[in-house]
Formats: C-alpha cells, structure tokens, sequence
C-alpha cells in the first residue's frame, strides 16, 4: 500500500500564493490515481475542495487550483485569505483503496 | 438540502462490537458509492472503506487495519448505510464520517471509543 507524504506545515502571507504537494511512494501520481483535496477547519467534518486532480465544488474558491506538478499532486493558492487557514488532505486511489495523506497544516500569517 | 447523519458511536471495550448507522436524504441514495472515512483524536484522516451500487454488485473495499474486522452494508429502501465493526481494537478510537466525499456530501461524524 502507498505512503502519501505531505508537507507537515507551510505558512502563507495575506494575499500571498502557496503550493502543497502530495507524494506517494509508489511514484509518479497520474490522473488514474484521482487525486483529491480535503480542507478540515478546527471541529468540523473535512469538506471536498477538489476532485479528480483539478474539478472544483461549486462552493471551491476560485483561489484554489488544483494540478500535477512533476508527478505529484499539487493545491495551490493564490491571494491567501485569513479564513483559508485549516489542514488540508489529499487522498489517491492507489492498489484499490484510498490513502490519505497525514495533512498539511495552512497558516495564513 | 443533502444531509448524512451518522449514529451509533459509544464507548466499547477492546474486543468488542458496534454498528454505526448513516441515514442520507436530499439524494438518491441507491445511486451512490458510499464511504466510511475516520478520524483519532488529533490525528488525520483514514479511509475506512467503500461500497458501490447495487447496480454495480454492491462490493466492498477495505483498507488494511480494518480488512476482515468491519463490514460495510447498505439498505438502499432506507437510504441508510452502516458499517459492522468487530472486534474493536483500542487504536479504532475515532470520530467516524460518512461520505459521498466526490460530491463533498459529509456527516458530522459519531464517536467510537475503545477502551478498559
């Protein structure tokens, strides 16, 4: 089964542009691997942010964007906003279940 | 308004056995693959499992931890799924989410707590 490796933590400047990355050890993610994003706030259920590499929820911020950058997926945000700061998630499907990655926590600061 | 409302979650003793319930409305719920997803205390989220369609077979899919321990069943005339959890280990402590996660269709999740 994968491991997906995500960055621990980033921290981004109001109205600043971010990037975080999911990597799994099986190596290079494609589209195949359907690649989400999940943003959890503190005390709430997560919410679906992006699907199948880069679609959006109709409630998605147009700041969020999703990509696969050099074999890996990739959420990036562009002009930060104090209310974006949470734990984002990825998953992959990858050997028939799902993996999360362990979650990078957003500080916009 | 779609709405999945999880119940079940109690404290257990390692060993132990609980059903979680996940009633859904404000869609079809026979249409839907359903998920199990879980939460421990500070941590981040696991995949529990899945179950597809009727139409598709209604197979199910497990991850590790949880393979030959949990079943994951539905009954599409009570759009209600659930998921079977036996023999209960300490480290299955979690805050328990359904989900038709592709829609960002979410519970709130239900607290199983195993413990002596």
């Amino acid at each position: 089964q994968a491991v997906v490796t995500q960055e621990p933590s980033l921290t981004v400047s109001p109205g600043g542009t971010v990037t975080l990355t999911c990597d799994s050890s099986t190596g290079a993610v494609t589209s195949g691997h359907y690649p989400y994003w999940f943003q959890q706030k503190p005390g709430q259920a997560p919410r679906t942010l992006i699907y199948d590499t880069s679609n959006k929820h109709s409630w998605t911020p147009a700041r969020f964007s999703g990509s696969l950058l050099g074999g890996k997926p990739a959420l990036t945000l562009s002009g930060a906003r104090p209310e974006d700061e949470a734990v984002y998630y990825c998953s992959l499907w990858s050997g028939g279940v799902v993996v999360f990655g362990g979650g990078t926590r957003l500080t916009v600061l | 308004e779609v709405q999945l409302v999880e119940s079940g979650g109690d404290v257990v003793k390692p060993g132990g056995s609980l059903r979680l319930s996940c009633a859904a409305s404000g869609f079809t719920f026979s249409n839907a693959r359903m998920s199990w997803i879980r939460q421990a205390p500070g941590k981040g989220l696991e995949w529990v499992g899945r179950i597809k369609t009727k139409a598709e077979g209604g197979t199910t899919d497990y991850a590790a931890p949880v393979k030959g321990r949990f079943t994951i069943s539905r009954d599409d005339s009570k759009d209600t799924l659930y998921l079977q959890m036996n023999s209960l280990k300490i480290e299955d402590t979690a805050v328990y989410y359904c989900a038709k996660y592709r829609d960002d269709y979410w519970g709130q999740g239900t607290l199983v707590t195993v413990s002596s």
